[in-house]
């Protein structure tokens, strides 16, 4: 079966940097797309990534490894404003993107 | 540019009403259009996507139906409405021809059911 996995929640602080993990197993992989969304609201596209590496996007960054069946999105110099749900989404052969539950992530003063 | 709107914004239905959400997209032709439910605190659940007028996919067998009238517009509709059909809807488009599967969503339909 098609599966995505990442951390229900995390909190961290003001100011500091946070790691969101995704882990992922489909049927074939076309990209991965990390969606901010905030509470009652839609989502919003925050990055893709389709190689190997990592993209770098003001504060946020997104990396992948495809061997692995992983990616991270990385928030730095976080704010209050970041307090929200971050989904991790995969393409699979059919161009079809499968979700993640979603991580709540909490930022406190 | 293109955009994407969805209405109602909220809504709150008896149970065994009907339901009809719409769902049109302005600035782009021939999109594949999608319905997804998220219910509190869950993932997005993929209800229904539409490769073009009157050509629907189900994903989950439940008591809702989509209908896609013309290009641009998707419906979203329920004979006798359930407690478990609450939820956040969110009605969501891709661009064909740019095969990332990259979607953009409408602003969502808050539905509860009583």
């Amino acid at each position: 079966g098609q599966n995505i996995d990442q951390p229900t929640e995390m909190t961290a602080t003001e100011g500091a940097i946070v790691q969101i993990n995704c882990t992922y197993q489909t049927s074939g992989f076309n990209g991965l797309f990390w969606y901010q969304q905030h509470a009652g609201e839609a989502p919003t596209f925050l990055s893709y990534n389709v190689l190997d590496g990592l993209e770098e996007k003001g504060r946020f960054s997104s990396f992948l490894s495809r061997s692995k069946g992983y990616s991270y999105l990385l928030l730095k110099e976080l704010q209050m404003k970041d307090s929200a749900s971050y989904l991790c989404a995969v393409t699979d052969s059919n161009y079809q993107l499968i979700w993640g539950a979603g991580t709540k992530l909490i930022i406190k003063p | 540019s293109q955009t994407i709107h969805q209405w109602p914004a909220t809504l709150v239905q008896p149970v065994g009403s009907p339901l009809s959400l719409e769902c049109t997209v302005e600035g782009t032709s021939n999109p594949n259009l999608y319905w997804y439910r998220q219910a509190a605190g869950r993932g997005l659940q993929l209800l229904f996507y539409s490769v073009g007028i009157g050509q629907i996919s189900s994903e989950v067998p439940q008591n809702l139906s989509a209908s896609r009238p013309q290009d641009r517009q998707f419906i979203l509709s329920s004979k006798k409405l359930l407690l478990s059909d609450s939820g956040f809807y969110l009605c969501a488009w891709a661009q064909r021809e740019k095969d990332t599967g990259e979607l953009f969503f409408g602003e969502g339909s808050r539905l509860t059911v009583l």
